[in-house]
């Protein structure tokens, strides 16, 4: 069965503890897979898509890293704006499946 | 560019009856894909349109159907509705049927009674 798990579920950090997240996957397929960033009451924001194994891609504070069984989403001296969910998500042949994601709350 | 626009915002509903929720993609896309996203969870893949047909589905009872329009607009209709069909319902807009880059819209946040 397919399956997407992040970890941890929750994360706090004092602003500038540098962190990473987990996103592990079992599935066939794979076609690509996905880190979103979702706020309180909104939709996910689409953060960075990585295809293949030892693919890396950076964004301001992030970083997402891909092998063949798991993603990892670095967060370099995070700042409290980083605090949201961050939703990891792949597409395996016709389907798209999310993990649960990680809430991170940063601490002034 | 007004991104992805969905209505309503909110709903209630009581068990057994029907709703519509309707999404307006960004502009220059014409790929819809509507998510349930319950409390806590992430978000679960229900089915996509494009060229006014479904083309891909999820794990979701026929209950869930949907409609897309010529200028690429979409509804998500959900029939004899379940208390656990309380959730949030994301729509989210990309180009050509590619799940790259999707857009995501605000969401419909659906209770029922």
């Amino acid at each position: 069965e397919d399956q997407v798990t992040q970890s941890p579920e929750a994360l706090r950090l004092q602003e500038g503890e540098s962190s990473s997240l987990n996103c592990s996957y079992t599935v066939s397929g794979l076609r690509g897979l996905f880190w979103y960033r979702q706020d309180p009451g909104k939709g996910p924001e689409f953060l960075f898509t990585l295809y293949s194994a030892g693919e890396e891609k950076e964004k301001e504070r992030l970083k997402a890293t891909l092998t063949k069984k798991e993603s990892f989403l670095h967060i370099t001296a995070p700042k409290p704006e980083d605090s949201a969910t961050y939703l990891c998500a792949v597409q395996a042949g016709n389907q798209f499946y999310f993990g649960t994601g990680t809430s991170l709350t940063v601490i002034p | 560019d007004a991104g992805v626009t969905q209505s309503p915002t909110h709903l209630i509903k009581t068990r057994g009856q029907q709703v519509t929720l309707r999404c307006s993609p960004k502009s220059g896309h014409d790929t819809v894909s509507w998510y349930q996203q319950a409390l806590g969870q992430g978000p679960q893949f229900i089915f996509q349109y494009y060229e006014e047909e479904e083309r891909q589905r999820g794990n979701f009872p026929d209950r869930f159907s949907g409609h897309q329009f010529p200028n690429y607009s979409s509804e998500l209709n959900v029939n004899a509705l379940l208390l656990g069909d309380s959730a949030l319902y994301l729509c989210a807009s990309s180009l050509g049927l590619a799940w790259e880059t999707q857009y995501f819209g605000p969401g419909t946040r659906l209770l029922v009674l």
